[in-house]
């Protein structure tokens, strides 16, 4: 079964810092990989997806940018970041026959 | 636009008692339906997941129905435990949009004894 590993779990940051956030997926090859986010009061979010290594979707225009450098990791990131961008932000994997399985998640707070 | 709405934000029930959890869509190209778990901190977990060609699936105590004419699908558990407060999101998801999933609000489900 796919293990989503997410760090860090919780992050302050400063208006302005940039931002890094990792995902690596372990119990699968070529899975689909996605960036959510969940602001305080609503559903999560589709931010980015992206079905193999260098191939991004963005969902919704926004501060944050992501990549994928190798088959099972996926990291996002922002050069500057922005009060809006607090939230939780949530990786999930997904293959073909299972759900979309999620990391624990980050709590970023900007502060 | 909320594709996926859980328009009750709470629900309280006694513990052994039915909970239903309740999700209304609006986009007709929604084919697969997921219910996923969330503890504070956490990531969701999946719970159960129905595809439109079926009105009803059943794993333990969790069933899943869904009403395509009215864009409703429901989660009822029973009987209900303590273990099962958590906020519950509905999600959707359509074929060939490459499992891009649109989450509901989520309902926060807590089960009293």
């Amino acid at each position: 079964s796919q293990t989503i590993h997410q760090w860090p779990a919780t992050l302050v940051q400063p208006v302005g810092s940039p931002l890094s956030l990792e995902c690596t997926v372990e119990g699968t090859s070529n899975p689909n990989l996605y960036w959510y986010r969940q602001a305080a009061g609503r559903g999560l979010q589709l931010l980015f997806y992206s079905v193999g290594i260098g191939q991004i979707s963005s969902e919704v225009p926004q501060n944050l940018s992501a990549s994928r450098p190798q088959d099972r990791q996926f990291i996002l990131s922002s050069k500057k970041l922005l009060l809006s961008d607090s939230g939780f932000y949530l990786c999930a994997s997904y293959r073909p026959g299972t759900a979309s399985t999620f990391g624990s998640g980050t709590r970023l707070t900007v502060v | 636009d909320q594709q996926v709405k859980q328009n009750s934000p709470s629900l309280s029930v006694q513990e052994g008692r039915i909970s239903i959890l309740n999700c209304d869509y609006t986009n007709s190209m929604f084919d697969y339906f997921l219910w996923y778990k969330k503890y504070p901190a956490e990531g969701p977990t999946f719970l159960i997941s129905i595809s439109s060609i079926k009105d009803k699936n059943e794993d333990g105590r969790f069933t899943v129905f869904l009403n395509k004419s009215a864009k409703h699908l429901s989660l009822h558990i029973v009987p209900s435990q303590p273990g099962d407060s958590a906020v519950y999101f509905c999600a959707a998801s359509a074929t060939g949009g490459g499992n891009k999933l649109t989450f509901g609000t989520g309902t926060q489900l807590k089960v009293e004894l």
